[in-house]
């Protein structure tokens, strides 16, 4: 069975903190991972990684994928209040046929306090 | 702007009444995806269209349909709904042409079951 297990599950810190966002997962088909940020609506597209050992960056945020161990990290510097939401790690697997949809993890619940 | 429109945003049914929630979209992609997510829970994939043809994932309830009539158009459909199936049903679009494509996600609906 497919799994995404994300760690931790939530997350309090300062604003200006460095925040490290864990994803594991164990899929057949890999495709690409995905994150996402998620405030009380549809989750937003933060990253897609496809390639072992290449950061993504896009401002304060960072993500990197590793294949080999099966795991991505998300990297949030100097945090703001608007950072607080619940980042969604999603893996995307291939069956021949098109994309089948993606697998979410739990999330973080990441709360920045000011 | 193109983009995937999900309507209404707020629905509340009664317990047993048949409900059809919808989503359009002006991407033109070709493959358009139905998800589940529960209260604080990961949202989860109940089926997708890839063209006209309907993949079901093996625990979507049978209560769970969907229509898609033409490429711009899927509905889901709840035959009837318990108060179980109270959720944010998000829509989800991809175009797979063979490469890594991304995920453009609708608003949701909140459905409410009373």
């Amino acid at each position: 069975e497919d799994k995404v297990v994300q760690s931790p599950l939530s997350l309090v810190v300062h604003e200006g903190d460095t925040v490290t966002l864990n994803c594991s997962y164990e899929v057949t088909n890999f495709r690409s991972l995905l994150w996402y940020k998620q405030e009380k609506k549809a989750p937003t597209f933060l990253f897609m990684l496809t390639s072992s050992g290449i950061e993504k960056k896009s401002g304060r945020l960072s993500s990197i994928l590793d294949k080999k161990e099966l795991f991505s990290i998300l990297n949030i510097t100097a945090t703001q209040t608007g950072d607080s939401a619940v980042y969604l790690c999603a893996v995307e697997k291939y069956s021949g046929g098109g994309a089948d949809g993606l697998t979410f993890g739990k999330g973080t619940h990441l709360i920045i306090q000011p | 702007d193109a983009m995937v429109i999900q309507n209404p945003r707020y629905q509340v049914t009664q317990f047993g009444k048949p409900v059809t929630l919808s989503c359009s979209q002006t991407l033109n992609h070709n493959v358009m995806y139905w998800y589940q997510q529960k209260s604080s829970q990961a949202p989860k994939l109940l089926f997708h269209y890839y063209d006209k043809d309907f993949n079901n994932e093996a625990d979507t309830p049978d209560n769970f349909q969907s229509r898609r009539p033409n490429t711009s158009f899927c509905f889901l459909d709840i035959r009837s709904p318990g108060l179980g199936d109270a959720a944010m049903y998000l829509c989800a679009t991809s175009r797979d042409a063979g490469l890594v494509s991304g995920y453009t996600f609708g608003s949701g609906t909140r459905l409410t079951v009373v």
